[in-house]
């Protein structure tokens, strides 16, 4: 079994739409929880970090952890075709300063379409 | 302030033969990452570096892969000999040592036949 599992793409909506992204995840001990932004030939860049449980709000990006279901999402409002990209979730056991592992998730190819 | 930079951001090789990455971080960064990213998939942490020590190389096939920072600065990945299976997109990542951000490079491209 994979540590994260993340919903498998490609998810394609109109713009305007809300979107949901979700992942699960098996190990206990990550405390670190981010969602990363990886437009074609790009690598990837942050967009949310999150420790813990609870809600992080970020203009029309919204996080949300659960870790007593080890499930998090993220929330894309009003979305535009500039969302369209692969969004990972990503989470380590220990805060990013101690230099701890990522564990990325697969990965969700997103379409908006104009 | 400049990015991450990587080169090459392609290269085309043949099963058996060698290849090298290389990677400078963002100025002032001392922990650098290297990922592997098979198509797909998410990436895969190789190794991380803090400084020119290495914190963690678990998950670096060592029979084949080497990487180095020998001023704590810039890197190098290596392969040698390449598998069909090495075709992925090798990323590379930055940190401060007191940031909670890792700031990834475009990728090298690397394909194998």
């Amino acid at each position: 079994q994979k540590e994260v599992e993340q919903d498998p793409g490609p998810l394609s909506v109109p713009e305007g739409a809300i979107v949901s992204l979700n992942c699960t995840y098996s190990n206990s001990a990550f405390q670190y929880f981010m969602w990363y932004r990886q437009y074609s030939r790009k690598g990837p860049e942050l967009l949310m970090y999150t420790y813990s449980s609870g809600n992080k709000e970020d203009g029309r990006f919204t996080a949300q952890v659960d870790k007593s279901s080890k499930y998090i999402s993220l929330f894309i409002r009003d979305s535009q075709p500039s969302d369209s990209a692969t969004y990972l979730c990503a989470m380590s056991a220990l805060g990013e300063t101690s230099g701890s592992r990522l564990t990325f998730g697969e990965g969700t190819q997103l379409t908006v379409n104009p | 302030e400049a990015g991450v930079a990587q080169s090459p951001r392609y290269k085309i090789i043949e099963k058996r033969q060698s290849v090298a990455f290389w990677c400078n971080p963002i100025s002032g960064h001392a922990t650098l990452y290297w990922y592997q990213q098979i198509l797909g998939q998410g990436p895969k942490l190789l190794i991380q570096f803090q400084n020119n020590g290495v914190v963690d190389d678990s998950q670096l096939p060592k029979d084949r892969f080497s990487a180095e920072r020998l001023k704590g600065v810039d890197s190098t990945l290596k392969i040698q000999p390449a598998k069909l299976e090495d075709s992925a997109v090798y990323l590379c990542a930055s940190s401060s040592t007191t940031g909670s951000t890792q700031y990834f490079g475009p990728g090298t491209r690397l394909l194998v036949l």
